[in-house]
């Protein structure tokens, strides 16, 4: 699989429920983060959880991270209609020379559909 | 009101004209940032700009594209000859202040 992978590809619940979307990735990361993007619409941060965290909350929304696997997942609780949208993970791979330099890699996304 | 306001919101062009896609930010950045979404594909990074000079670019980057900031706030991508497969959605971004990323609305390049 490819750096930041998100699985499914596609998902659709009912408002009120919860969705779960996972990523996974290849390279040490410095941070994961998410993104949202709704149809046609520049993307939206959400969450950064870095690579010493394994859990951040953030409202409804709640990411963790395993660097053992490689792998994160996004849960947004008690969903609703305007949640639907296309959601992004994105790894800052580590640098020999440390920091960042926001140079980020995206994964193909979840699509998300919240029925109401 | 958004961090970055990108001009135009669509373009159309024919293959082999010159493109110029722009961003504005807000508020002054030294690090500027492309990116680009083909139709239903995921997001790529294409170069970083630092204190007007490219710091890293990516192989999509060749020599068709340039970046520059012409007037000290307006920072621009300019794609030379437009190819059919630039179609895209062309993305401005600034560093956010906790390690994240700034997008704006992006520019729809469809090229014929």
């Amino acid at each position: 699989s490819q750096q930041g992978e998100e699985d499914p590809q596609a998902l659709s619940i009912q408002e009120g429920e919860n969705a779960t979307m996972n990523c996974s990735y290849k390279t040490s990361i410095n941070n994961l983060q998410w993104y949202r993007q709704n149809s046609g619409r520049g993307l939206v941060h959400l969450i950064l959880i870095r690579s010493n965290e394994r859990e951040k909350h953030s409202g409804r929304l709640r990411v963790t991270l395993d660097t053992s696997k490689k792998s994160s997942s996004l849960l947004i609780t008690a969903s609703r209609a305007a949640d639907t949208a296309s959601y992004f993970c994105a790894t800052d791979e580590s640098r020999q020379s440390g920091g960042s330099n926001y140079k980020l890699t995206f994964g193909k996304g979840t699509l998300l559909t919240v029925n109401p | 009101e958004p961090e970055v306001t990108q001009t135009p919101s669509h373009q159309v062009t024919q293959m082999g004209q010159e493109v110029i896609l722009r961003c504005v930010p807000i508020s002054n950045h030294l690090y500027f940032y492309w990116y680009r979404q083909i139709l239903g594909q995921k997001v790529e990074f294409l170069v970083s700009f630092y204190n007007n000079e490219i710091s890293e670019k990516s192989e999509i980057f060749d020599d068709q594209f340039s970046v520059e900031r012409p007037d000290g706030s307006n920072f621009t991508l300019k794609i030379r000859s437009t190819k059919l497969e630039d179609s895209a959605m062309y993305f401005c971004a600034v560093p956010g202040p906790t390690l994240h990323l700034h997008f704006g609305n992006g520019t729809r390049l469809t090229v014929t």
